[in-house]
């Protein structure tokens, strides 16, 4: 399966500030998603990485809070702006159609606790 | 976000017992996936489901694409105290990696020896 690698693992963050997520994976992959797991409960996706241009967000989610950054077809960064308590999660990304396979690999996550 | 209704919310078995979850959605998915999530992890795909009434097994795990495209399930056969954790099914409304993910609610294993 693929190697994906994220960073940072985990971070503790006052409220306000910002945080980035890198994601990188060890093949070149058609598509990079990234979700959201708040605490005790299931992923929802936040939007879908394009190389190229702007990411493609999902209802409930807007690029000004969770900007997203796609450079090439191995990397991609998600920030989450301004952050509050609420922003406290695992973010992950995965990624599709890596080395030609039909399905999507997740990363280990990076967990975000804002105090 | 859209979410499926996934059941058994928890199990609690003893080691060497079989097990099985299942997931229902309201609209058909034209693919389904099983992932597993151990503690401090990203899912791990288990097995992947691309065509209705397809069957698929991988060691001790086996998974079913409903007919009607609208339902899947998982069986986990003589469990071990490895198979702990949090399984998650998945659809994709459309075919292959492309399309996003909805997630269904999960079910947390425990097994005791």
């Amino acid at each position: 399966s693929a190697v994906i690698s994220q960073k940072p693992s985990r971070d503790i963050c006052q409220r306000g500030t910002s945080l980035t997520i890198q994601c990188q994976v060890d093949s070149q992959v058609t598509m990079m998603f990234w979700y959201r797991q708040q605490p005790g409960q299931s992923l929802t996706l936040i939007a879908t990485a394009n190389q190229g241009s702007e990411a493609t967000y999902e209802s409930g989610f807007v690029i000004d809070k969770f900007p997203i950054s796609r450079p090439n077809l191995t990397f991609s960064t998600l920030t989450v702006s301004n952050m509050s308590p609420e922003d406290s999660s695992i973010y992950l990304c995965s990624v599709g159609g890596y080395r030609g396979t039909d399905t999507q690999y997740f990363g280990p996550g990076t967990r975000l606790t804002v105090l | 976000g859209q979410q499926l209704n996934q059941s058994p919310q928890s199990m609690f078995i003893q080691e060497g017992e079989d097990v099985s979850m299942n997931c229902t959605s309201s609209s058909i998915f034209n693919t389904w996936l099983w992932y597993k999530q151990d503690p401090g992890e990203g899912p791990v795909l288990l097995i992947a489901l691309y065509k209705a009434g397809e069957l698929t097994s991988n060691g001790r795990l086996t998974a079913q694409f409903g007919i009607t495209r609208k339902d899947s399930f998982l069986n986990i056969s003589a469990s071990i105290p490895s198979d702990v954790g949090i399984y998650f099914c998945a659809g994709q409304p459309k075919l292959y990696y492309t399309d996003k993910l909805i997630f269904g609610t999960g079910t947390r294993l425990q097994v005791f020896p």
